[in-house]
């Protein structure tokens, strides 16, 4: 299975935009990029996914590079609730399986 | 986005019983259903995969008959663990799809086994 490399941890200010990185050099043509975030001791949350082009919802924007090696998710103005951690995970059309990383812990400061 | 729930949310039971937990897709009919596994500070571990009206599809070293699986509807799946021992204490989440498309996760359920 693909997988994928995000860092451990990041701060960030409330109320200022935050880009966490993924790296999934390994990538096929057929995997799709998720994003989900996970609160503690609670189930993940959908965020986001997109396949090559850049995505947007109401919660945050997927960018994905152009050799789609890499992504990275937005999150436009951070909120103390957005405090979790991010999970970039990518999965098959085929068989659709999620492989869980170790994911980033994002860390808002008021 | 969808609504996926699980009963109960925590359970304390003693080593040697067994059981189930349920979870159950509130606004739409889930063609898959898969169960993870939780240890503290770590992340989640796939354990079965699970497709309405057929036999689940459990991961490597997950013992199927020690994690017993039944998908019998298009909105509900459960998961019994018997004869739970103490190693088995950990956080299950359920999350649901239908036809491949987005999961949705239920709340998790915490198991502690005396």
């Amino acid at each position: 299975d693909a997988k994928t490399t995000q860092p451990n941890s990041m701060e960030s200010n409330e109320e200022e935009p935050v880009h966490l990185p993924c790296n999934h050099s390994t990538i096929s043509g057929t995997d799709y990029i998720h994003w989900y975030r996970q609160l503690p001791s609670q189930g993940p949350e959908y965020v986001i996914h997109g396949l090559t082009s850049n995505v947007n919802n109401r919660m945050a924007s997927l960018a994905i590079a152009e050799d789609r090696k890499s992504s990275t998710l937005i999150l436009h103005r951070a909120t103390l609730r957005d405090a979790a951690v991010y999970y970039c995970i990518l999965s098959t059309d085929s068989n659709y399986q999620l492989i869980w990383g170790a994911g980033t812990k994002l860390i808002i400061k008021p | 986005g969808a609504v996926v729930s699980q009963h109960p949310s925590r359970v304390i039971c003693k080593s040697g019983t067994s059981v189930k937990i349920e979870c159950r897709s509130l606004d739409f009919q889930a063609t898959t259903m898969f169960w993870y596994r939780q240890f503290p500070k770590q992340s989640l571990m796939l354990m079965a995969t699970s497709n309405e009206g057929s036999k689940a599809t459990y991961e490597q070293g997950v013992e199927k008959d020690k994690f017993l699986i039944n998908h019998a509807s298009l909105t509900l799946s459960t998961l019994t663990v018997t004869s739970a021992h103490p190693e088995d204490s950990s956080f299950y989440i359920c999350s649901a799809s239908r036809f491949q498309e987005t999961q949705y996760f239920g709340p998790g359920t915490r198991l502690l086994v005396l």
